[in-house]
């Protein structure tokens, strides 16, 4: 079972397009991050939110944190070819201690 | 300093064989986590070191699964008997402090792959 789910999956998009992603889960999260990940490297965290409807602005990255803290979205806008990558949610569960739990993966890939 | 590193960067083995992958964290950082990636997914995570504490082994799929650190520095996750399922690139992250809100710095992972 998949605690956290992300959507879409696999996103292919021209360059100056926005997108949302998507995490989505029917657990509760103390607090969320979300990665990215280059080929070959591991995952660089970009942002960690911790209160139900919290808003983070990352340049042309916006994050959000459900209400509830069971969901969460990343906003591009005027995406760019350097936003490529494979993007991560991760939470932390309410009384799970220090281990995250990452969500299924979005594969961006932004083209010129 | 450097950030996290792992060696090796590629291993290729035969099923059946033991493998050694080999961590070091960033130096002062008290957390030393291992997570395994298969293709295109995300973290799964295996087991997490804090200082002298315990380890949290909840995450090891196995008991051909087993992972020691020295104190607050070098780790090694150890896969015995290995398996062609066990393909997939491990990952190591480090923290300066254990907590859920404390940024993991991840190494560039282990890519294994069992024959």
């Amino acid at each position: 079972t998949q605690l956290l789910e992300q959507s879409p999956q696999f996103l292919s998009i021209q360059e100056g397009e926005n997108l949302t992603v998507y995490c989505n889960s029917s657990s509760v999260f103390s607090s969320l991050q979300w990665y990215r990940q280059e080929p070959g490297e591991g995952p660089v965290l970009l942002v960690t939110v911790v209160t139900g409807g919290e808003v983070k602005k990352l340049k042309r990255l916006t994050f959000q944190f459900g209400d509830a803290r069971k969901d969460s979205s990343l906003h591009i806008t005027a995406a760019q070819p350097g936003d490529t990558g494979l993007y991560l949610c991760a939470g932390a569960l309410t009384g799970g201690g220090n281990k995250l739990t990452f969500g299924t993966g979005t594969q961006l890939k932004v083209e010129l | 300093g450097a950030g996290v590193s792992q060696s090796p960067s590629n291993k290729v083995t035969e099923k059946g064989k033991d493998v050694e992958l080999r961590c070091d964290p960033i130096s002062g950082h008290t957390a030393l986590y291992w997570y395994r990636q298969r293709l295109g997914q995300g973290l799964e995570f295996l087991i997490y070191f804090q200082g002298n504490s315990a380890p949290d082994k909840s995450g090891l799929p196995s008991d051909r699964f087993s992972a020691e650190r020295t104190g607050e520095s070098v780790s090694t996750l150890t896969i015995q008997r290995t398996q062609q399922e066990d393909s997939a690139v491990y990952l190591c992250a480090s923290s300066l402090l254990a907590g859920e809100r404390e940024t993991q710095y991840f190494g560039p992972g282990t890519r294994l792959l069992v024959l």
